[in-house]
């Protein structure tokens, strides 16, 4: 069974702070992708990485795919409140037809 | 162009009962995908389906779980006599083409609670 585990499981940081939150598994995945999700709604997609070592910058946040294609890191640098939300990463493999989804990282950020 | 559309948004059913989810994914979109969210969890693949076909329900429960998704119409997950551990968000996403080939697009849930 692939799993995502993802570190930290929650986080409540101050305005202003960065912090990373990590995606692990022991499996290879063809391709990973990272959802917010507030409360209430479906996640929605921010990024997806497909080359081992890519690094995707969107805004504020930072995305790298490791070398082995095995994890991931999400950076967010100089956190707002409206980046709370559930973080969840999202990996597929080749040949397969479900998205395996992490544990998730809850993200506070207070003003 | 809408988004994928769920429905009904809540759902209260006793023990027993049963229980239909509605999707109807975006325009364009043959690929339907189910999860499940338990409260302050990730989500759990269920189901992937295309037009009239069950392509892998590895992640459906064996008993009381179906789901289908015919030619015409929204794709339907199926509850028979739910229990309470039934009790979750039911997420439906479609996607335009197959799995590994585009992005999923999720609607906002159907939240079953089973008294």
């Amino acid at each position: 069974t692939q799993l995502l585990e993802q570190s930290p499981q929650f986080l409540s940081i101050q305005e202003g702070e960065n912090l990373t939150v990590y995606c692990n598994s022991s499996s290879v995945f063809s391709s990973l992708q990272w959802y917010r999700q507030e409360p209430g709604e479906g996640p929605v997609l921010l990024v997806t990485v497909v080359t081992g070592g890519e690094v995707k910058k969107l805004k504020r946040l930072t995305f790298q795919f490791g070398d082995a294609r095995k994890d991931s890191s999400l950076h967010i640098t100089a956190a707002q409140p409206g980046d709370t939300g559930l973080y969840l990463c999202a990996g597929d493999n080749a040949g397969t037809y479900k998205y395996i989804f992490g544990t998730g990282t809850r993200l506070k950020v207070l003003a | 162009n809408a988004g994928v559309m769920q429905n009904p948004r809540h759902l209260v059913r006793r023990r027993g009962q049963e229980a239909r989810l509605r999707c109807s994914p975006m325009k364009g979109h043959s690929h339907v995908y189910w999860y499940r969210q338990l409260p302050e969890e990730g989500l759990k693949f269920m189901v992937y389906l295309q037009k009239e076909n069950i392509i892998d329900e590895s992640g459906m429960p064996k008993e009381r779980f179906s789901a289908e998704f015919p030619k015409e119409g929204p794709s339907i997950l199926r509850i028979q006599q739910v229990v309470r551990g039934d009790s979750a968000a039911y997420f439906c996403a479609s996607s335009l083409g197959p799995p590994n080939t585009g992005e999923l697009f999720f609607g906002e849930g159907s939240r079953l609670t089973v008294l």
